[in-house]
């Protein structure tokens, strides 16, 4: 089983859609989790970390299930600008980072 | 947010040949970092982590003697590809981060084409 996995999609969504990825890790004493936004043939950018309460900024919600071990990213109201792959990321602790593989989204007008 | 530095962004280079590429923390002290390879629509895949002052750690089935890594600094790394060959060619892009419960910070990535 991989440390990180994510359904690679694509997600292929209308502007204005809701649209959700989840992501499962394996290593349950995983400390931080985050999620990144990758644009084509550009590095990852942060979009959000994860907190265990769960946490929202603007139109993303991201939040964390550890009894299930997963994290999820929901995007309401899709704009063409959030067409992009989503990346997973995972921090088991001490200096290991570890990125899922990403989810493709794609939102058409 | 903090800068990373990344150079070359590109660079083509002939088989056989070696390439070093830097990286660089701009405004904060990178205790590690992290060189990350991708291929074309595929994920980042991690080669090494390297602390400043020690040996990088390699992730299993990356070659420690093609891919050398040097963190000398607390703001700069560099990953030389010794001996590339076309396989090599890829994005390779690092990432620094100043303590372990701070974010990483990406640098622009640098593709390499070997021909």
């Amino acid at each position: 089983r991989k440390e990180v996995e994510q359904d690679p999609g694509p997600f292929n969504v209308p502007e204005g859609a809701t649209v959700a990825f989840n992501c499962t890790y394996s290593n349950s004493a995983s400390q931080s989790f985050f999620w990144y936004r990758q644009d084509c043939r550009k590095e990852p950018k942060l979009l959000m970390s994860v907190y265990s309460s769960g946490n929202e900024d603007g139109r993303f919600t991201a939040q964390l299930n550890r009894a299930s071990q997963y994290i999820s990213l929901l995007i309401r109201d899709s704009k063409l600008s959030d067409s992009a792959t989503y990346l997973c990321v995972v921090r088991p602790g001490g200096f290991k980072t570890i990125f899922g593989a990403g989810t493709r989204l794609f939102v058409k007008a | 947010g903090a800068v990373v530095s990344q150079h070359p962004s590109r660079v083509i280079c002939k088989s056989g040949t070696s390439v070093k590429i830097e990286c660089r923390s701009l405004d904060f002290q990178a205790t590690t970092m992290f060189w990350y390879r991708q291929f074309p629509k595929q994920s980042l895949m991690l080669m090494a982590t390297s602390n400043e002052g020690s040996k990088a750690t390699y992730e299993q089935g990356v070659e420690k003697d093609k891919f050398l890594i040097n963190h000398a600094s607390l703001t700069l790394s560099t990953l030389t590809v010794t001996s590339a060959h076309p396989e090599d060619s890829s994005f390779y892009i690092c990432s620094a981060r100043a303590t372990a419960n701070t974010e990483a910070f990406f640098g622009q990535g640098t593709r390499l084409t070997v021909v």
